[in-house]
């Protein structure tokens, strides 16, 4: 199995529909992520979850919404999206720690999921 | 405000050593990454730095200045296959990733 891994790989969907995006990891991480990309442009965090608490959000729209129910599974929930909102949505997990030399401290991608809205 | 800076685009020749830079500003630092991404893929690991100076992993080589907030992962003996996007991301001081735009890297034969 890969160490994490996406559902679906890609979406199409209308900009009145409710989906959802999904993520399984399964590397014993403590810490969740979910990143949009857009061509050209850095990567955009914008849910970080640790020990399933949601630290940060980064400002995003209300029309995603995320979702962690165990430190191995991460949702993002979608409804009413605009055409910007079409990208790449990478999940990410990784071990948090604060000692900068214990190692093993990058992250790990899924797949993603290339969205489309229409 | 936080930036990263690479440069957008790249051509090197299948066989050559090729360089890509990256200059940051960020509040705190806690390292640096660089990812490999290729075309409709997830980004992979490459390589850390913490502390000042050059870290060697087989082909794939990367070097890190704190005075200077700057990095470079240096690539030799280039192959094809090293077609894609490389991306420098720094840690801050709240343990998050800072991420630049990438670099696409185009191997010539």
């Amino acid at each position: 199995e890969t160490g994490v891994t996406q559902t679906p790989r890609h979406l199409v969907m209308g900009m009145t529909n409710k989906k959802s995006l999904k993520c399984e990891q399964h590397l014993g991480h403590n810490a969740m992520y979910w990143y949009k990309q857009s061509a050209k442009k850095p990567l955009e965090l914008m849910f970080v979850y640790s020990l399933e608490e949601r630290v940060e959000n980064n400002s995003v729209p209300s029309r995603f919404s995320p979702e962690c129910p165990n430190s191995s599974h991460l949702f993002l929930h979608l409804h009413t999206l605009q055409p910007e909102d079409s990208a790449l949505y990478l999940c990410a997990s990784s071990q948090e720690t604060t000692d900068l030399f214990e190692g093993n401290t990058e992250a790990f991608f899924g797949q993603g999921t290339r969205l489309t809205v229409v | 405000g936080q930036n990263i800076d690479q440069p957008t685009e790249m051509t090197a020749t299948e066989g050559a050593i090729v360089q890509i830079n990256c200059t940051y500003q960020t509040s705190g630092f806690n390292g640096l990454f660089w990812y490999q991404q290729h075309a409709g893929e997830a980004p992979t690991f490459l390589s850390y730095n913490v502390l000042d100076g050059l870290e060697e992993k087989g082909r794939f080589s990367s070097f890190l200045s704190r005075s200077k907030g700057y990095s470079y992962l240096l690539l030799k003996e280039l192959q094809m296959k090293d077609s894609a996007s490389y991306l420098c991301a720094v840690m801050d001081s709240n343990y998050q990733l800072i991420w630049g735009a990438g670099t696409k890297l185009i191997i010539k034969p």
